[in-house]
């Protein structure tokens, strides 16, 4: 089934550090989300981007809707350890019987070091 | 409010055995969601139901998959018989509707191991 590709696949900061990630895709998206799962757990939304062009924040977050709508990206300033986890990009398409349904990316392993 | 809650949180098999998934979705959604989700990958989506009835299961492998959703509320999932390629943690999501964006909440997931 179809994937979104995500980079980098892993990374290790220090904390403090900002960390930028990206996702990619062949297919065009009206919806772009962005999920951190921690481990022995569900994916949980952090952000949620409905615009080509727009940026959102929620808290030390930022991500941006592409403009070509093939492509998202995710920042975290100043990183703690609780950041650790993997995160996930999703875009939404509308299925065949008009209902919506979401493909989700390779995920970026981040892991923080003290 | 309560989450999405999932059972058993894991399972191990032997292949060829079979093997059934439970998810209750939050109270009113009507949406609910059944996600494969192999070991180092994003999750992928099995089957979607609206209510009870199936709206997406394009990617459920049908000769050994089959899940229900009586009632509209609660579902089960099931593998019959398992391959070793069907190792992986099964998520259940619910959200309120099918149109227009939704949040997906997800449960914790069931993680299968087949021996």
């Amino acid at each position: 089934g179809q994937q979104l590709n995500q980079s980098p696949q892993s990374m290790f900061i220090q904390e403090g550090e900002d960390v930028s990630m990206n996702c990619t895709s062949s297919s065009i998206f009206n919806t772009w989300l962005w999920y951190k799962q921690d481990p022995g757990e569900g994916p949980v939304l952090l952000i949620a981007l409905y615009k080509a062009g727009e940026l959102t924040s929620n808290g030390r977050l930022t991500a941006q809707f592409g403009i070509t709508r093939k492509d998202s990206f995710l920042n975290i300033s100043a990183s703690i350890p609780s950041d650790v986890g993997i995160y996930f990009c999703a875009g939404q398409l509308v299925g065949a019987s008009g209902t919506y349904k979401y493909i989700f990316g390779t995920g970026t392993r981040l892991k923080v070091l003290a | 409010e309560a989450g999405v809650a999932q059972s058993p949180r894991y399972k191990i098999i032997e292949k060829r055995q079979s093997v059934a998934f439970w998810c209750n979705p939050i109270s009113g959604h009507a949406t609910l969601y059944w996600y494969q989700q192999i070991l180092g990958q994003g999750p992928k989506l099995l089957i979607q139901f609206q209510n009870n009835g199936v709206v997406d299961d394009s990617q459920l492998p049908k000769d050994r998959f089959s899940a229900e959703r009586l009632k509209g509320v609660d579902s089960t999932l099931k593998i019959q018989p398992a391959k070793l390629e069907d190792s992986a943690v099964y998520l259940c999501a619910s959200s309120l509707m099918r149109t227009g964006y939704n949040e997906q909440f997800f449960g914790p997931g069931t993680r299968l191991t087949v021996l």
